[in-house]
């Protein structure tokens, strides 16, 4: 069981380039989410979704798009990369279905960089 | 919406000795406050979680207590080993039916020495 898989576990990127982060999950959960985390500041929510073809905005949404054809996945796209969205990017999901906050499998993470 | 701050930033004990996180949060209807641990290079992994009809909570030597009226939850961790050493997150949040989202503290980073 290979739980939440994010790829690629690096990436480097010159300001204006875009890039999709990969996240899928084995587990049948309804309820996927992305945050990014950077020092100082914790983990914060960018967007997440209840199921297929249902996402909604987090804390920081802005610059990132997000779509969800299927359960098992749950991309994460830079149209315009920007230095601010230089950052670790974890992906998590949760079986929970009415308290989908809870209980949430993080994948190992994608350290991105933007030049 | 909801803030949680989380203290301190970064705690060092000795092995055996026990070591306890604090974090305050803003809404007063926030229900659910789980704490996750992160391993260097890993993602963050649920250790321990609380409800808000629940002052304490225990899971061998990890105990999470909560005071609703001054809206502040800790993690307690006893006989401390080095592999407890690791990123600490606590957070809050209401049901999503309420809109909730789960809101992270900032962090702290606990090293336990041998």
């Amino acid at each position: 069981n290979a739980g939440v898989t994010q790829t690629p576990k690096f990436q480097v990127l010159k300001t204006g380039q875009s890039m999709t982060l990969q996240c899928a999950q084995d587990m049948n959960h309804e309820y996927m989410s992305w945050y990014r985390q950077d020092p100082g500041m914790g983990l914060r929510l960018i967007h997440y979704s209840v199921g297929a073809g249902i996402t909604d905005q987090g804390e920081v949404p802005n610059g990132y798009n997000v779509s969800r054809s299927t359960t098992e996945d749950f991309p994460l796209r830079l149209l315009s990369a920007a230095p601010s969205q230089t950052s670790v990017y974890f992906c998590a999901s949760s079986s929970q279905s009415w308290t989908v906050n809870e209980k949430l499998f993080f994948g190992s993470g994608t350290q991105l960089s933007v030049l | 919406g909801e803030n949680v701050e989380q203290h301190p930033s970064t705690l060092s004990v000795q092995e055996g000795d026990s070591a306890v996180i604090k974090c305050t949060y803003s809404d007063s209807a926030s229900n659910y406050f789980p704490w996750y641990k992160q391993e260097l290079g890993k993602g963050p992994q649920l250790i321990i979680d609380i409800r808000s009809n629940v002052g304490e909570k225990k899971d061998q030597r990890i105990a999470v207590t909560l005071n609703k009226t001054a809206k502040h939850f800790s993690l307690h961790i006893t006989e401390t080993q080095p592999e407890d050493s690791a990123v600490y997150f606590c957070a809050a949040t209401t049901s999503y039916n309420q809109g909730g989202k789960l809101i992270f503290g900032q962090g702290t980073e606990l090293s336990v020495k041998p």
